[in-house]
């Protein structure tokens, strides 16, 4: 089964609203990461969070390795937030990295 | 300028045919991996190395074959092309193999087997 289910599958907000994403793994991790890919693009980095909270501008990371979840919180969502935001999880001795479906951002004017 | 180069970008195959899917990264790092991305399914792992060696293959069919020529290289041979075989290949890289090393990825190739 899906190890990383990712929630919401999509999301419409209004610039300027915020937004809650979510991450929850199904079996123990090393470690999770936050990644961020455009229509037709390349992933890239946002968090890497293995615990805790990490904030990166209007973008902040908490993640709660005991409770096998994590979350992105977007402030003051602009338009050019717009795209797939992919958290993945790494786990077991080769630090495999498994990755949720995505949960695509649509930032409306 | 990309630092994980990929080629090509686009490309249309005939089933039962083979390709090649090239990588090569400029970030100095030590392991690379082969991701694949198609609208059915979530971004899957399929291959790492590091130091050239394969680390880890998540990948069931032998038609996939990666190749490591020098270590900021890693390309994907894939044989007897099959329509599902239609996706996105990443390729990507990290510093080295373990917790704490994030992935960089390229700008994929997009595979279409008709």
């Amino acid at each position: 089964g899906q190890q990383v289910q990712q929630s919401p599958t999509s999301l419409v907000l209004q610039e300027g609203e915020n937004a809650e994403l979510q991450c929850n793994f199904s079996t123990s991790l090393n470690s999770m990461q936050w990644f961020y890919q455009r229509p037709g693009g390349s992933l890239i980095s946002v968090f890497y969070n293995p615990s805790g909270t990490k904030q990166s501008g209007r973008l902040t990371s908490t993640t709660v390795i005991k409770e096998r979840r994590s979350s992105l919180h977007i402030s003051s969502s602009q338009i050019t937030d717009s795209g797939t935001y992919l958290c993945a999880m790494e786990l077991g001795s080769n630090n495999r990295i498994f990755f949720g479906d995505g949960t695509q951002l649509v930032v409306k004017p | 300028d990309p630092k994980i180069i990929q080629k090509p970008k686009y490309l249309v195959a005939v089933t039962g045919s083979e390709k090649i899917l090239i990588c090569e990264q400029y970030l100095g790092h030590n392991a690379m991996y082969w991701y694949r991305q198609s609208a059915k399914k979530p971004l899957e792992f399929m291959f790492s190395y590091s130091y050239q060696k394969l680390m880890d293959n998540q990948t069931a069919s032998s038609r996939f074959q990666p190749q490591s020529s020098k270590k900021n290289h890693l390309d994907l041979q894939i044989t007897a092309l099959k329509p599902d075989d239609s996706a996105t290949y990443f390729c990507a890289s990290s510093r080295g193999q373990g917790t704490g090393n994030t992935l960089y990825f390229g700008e994929g190739s997009r595979l279409i087997v008709v």
